[in-house]
């Protein structure tokens, strides 16, 4: 199973766009990249996943170089709702995710 | 509204008691799981089950048990062999499939122990 790693804080301003990388570096061929959401006392919420070069949504993009050894998320323009931890998950077709201990992004006003 | 409950969101229990936690979703998903989260950590998966009257112990299975009789219920049963049982229990169920499956998560349960 791949394990992931990720900066452990990030803070940034309300308005900036915010890029939270993980690393996975034996990811396996199939594989896919999930990254979710989690405010305190609450269950993750899916952001969005995606298995190659770049994937968006209504909320964030992920970008995934061609090696597939890291991922990076993109948060356009924060507000200070989503301060939050931020999990980077290497999905391995075993119904095992490894949780890591996350990102804490804080977005300050 | 489609979605996973648990209940109760908030629980105690005192020292040498079993207590369940229930876990219910109507998103038609045949994998459901349970994970344990302590203050400042990730989740641990506890035990999940990929179809009906079948489950497998995740990574810290010791002192909990499960069943699942029904494809929308999987009940966790934290026993009094848990040293260690006050955490956030959180439940999510998943479609199930070979690949890019996602899970979805339920609200949680504190439990506490006293």
């Amino acid at each position: 199973l791949a394990k992931t790693t990720q900066p452990i804080s990030m803070d940034s301003y309300e308005g900036q766009e915010v890029n939270i990388t993980c690393s996975h570096n034996n990811i396996a061929t199939n594989d896919y990249i999930t990254w979710y959401q989690q405010f305190p006392s609450q269950g993750p919420r899916f952001i969005i996943q995606g298995y190659k070069t770049k994937v968006t949504n209504e909320v964030a993009s992920l970008f995934i170089p061609a090696d597939r050894k890291s991922s990076t998320l993109s948060l356009p323009r924060v507000s200070l709702s989503d301060t939050a931890v931020y999990y980077c998950l290497v999905f391995s077709g075993t119904y095992k995710y490894i949780f890591g201990t996350g990102t804490r992004l804080k977005v300050l006003a | 509204d489609g979605g996973i409950t648990q209940s109760p969101k908030y629980l105690f229990r005192k020292e040498g008691q079993n207590v369940t936690l229930s876990c219910e979703q109507n998103l038609n998903h045949d994998a459901m799981y349970w994970y344990r989260q302590d203050p400042g950590q990730g989740l641990r998966l506890i035990y999940y089950s990929q179809i009906v009257n079948d489950f497998q112990k995740g990574d810290i299975a010791e002192g909990y048990s499960v069943s699942r009789e029904k494809k929308e219920s999987f009940p966790l049963t934290v026993t009094s062999a848990q040293k260690n049982p006050t955490a956030f229990y959180l439940c999510a169920s998943s479609p199930g499939l070979p690949q890019a499956d996602t899970q979805y998560f339920g609200p949680g349960t504190r439990l506490t122990v006293l």
